[in-house]
């Protein structure tokens, strides 16, 4: 089984839709949880943490929930820009800063 | 924000031969990685690069095949040693850095 499970889709959806991307860990130490962005040939990059609490940064909601070790993303009002691969991250080990990545799910927003 | 270079940036290569890969971060980090992102797949962890002692690598990679120097705080190798075309992939480095990780632009690598 692997670490960090998603769809890996691809999602196309349209300007303006609303689309929500879930992940499952199956390591129950983590303690540190991610969703990073890939654009095409590029490198990953943060996107937001995931907090027990929920969180949101705009446009962009995420959820973790600890007893199912299951994260979610929600991005509202999708715009053509959101167009990448969004991947699920959680830390390898109880602490520390090694990570696990999800293989990605993808993202197309059409016009 | 820290800020990652690699080089080289691209390479192919024979069988049989190696590489070594340059990482340099523009500031001091505690904590630098090397991951390893195949065709299709997730980004893998190959090993962590201490500053003054062995890497520690993660199953499934050994230190014989991927080699990494980490002589100061700001810069680390990764040589792929006796290549063979299941090592075509894009290499990234890592660092820990204001609380956040951030990945160098990748090496890719094709294996002929």
């Amino acid at each position: 089984r692997k670490e960090v499970e998603q769809d890996p889709g691809p999602f196309n959806v349209p300007e303006g839709a609303t689309v929500a991307f879930n992940c499952t860990y199956s390591n129950s130490a983590s303690q540190s949880f991610f969703w990073y962005r890939q654009d095409c040939r590029k490198e990953p990059k943060l996107l937001m943490s995931v907090y027990s609490s929920g969180n949101e940064d705009g446009r962009f909601t995420a959820q973790l929930n600890r007893a199912s070790q299951y994260i979610s993303l929600l991005i509202r009002d999708s715009k053509l820009s959101d167009s990448a691969t969004y991947l699920c991250v959680v830390n390898m080990r109880g602490s520390g800063y090694a990570l696990n990545f999800g293989k990605g799910t993808s993202l197309l927003v059409t016009p | 924000s820290a800020v990652i270079s690699q080089k080289p940036s691209r390479d192919i290569c024979q069988r049989g031969t190696s590489l070594t890969i340059q990482c340099q971060v523009d500031s001091q980090v505690t904590m630098m990685f090397w991951y390893r992102q195949q065709p299709g797949q997730s980004l893998t962890l190959i090993a962590t690069a201490n500053q003054g002692s062995e890497a520690t690598y993660e199953s499934g990679f050994v230190i014989d095949k991927f080699p990494i120097s980490r002589p100061n705080l700001t810069f680390s190798t990764l040589t792929v040693s006796n290549m063979s075309p299941e090592d075509s992939s894009i290499y990234l480095c890592s660092v820990y850095s204001y609380n956040e990780q951030f990945f160098g632009p990748g090496t890719r690598l094709t294996v002929l």
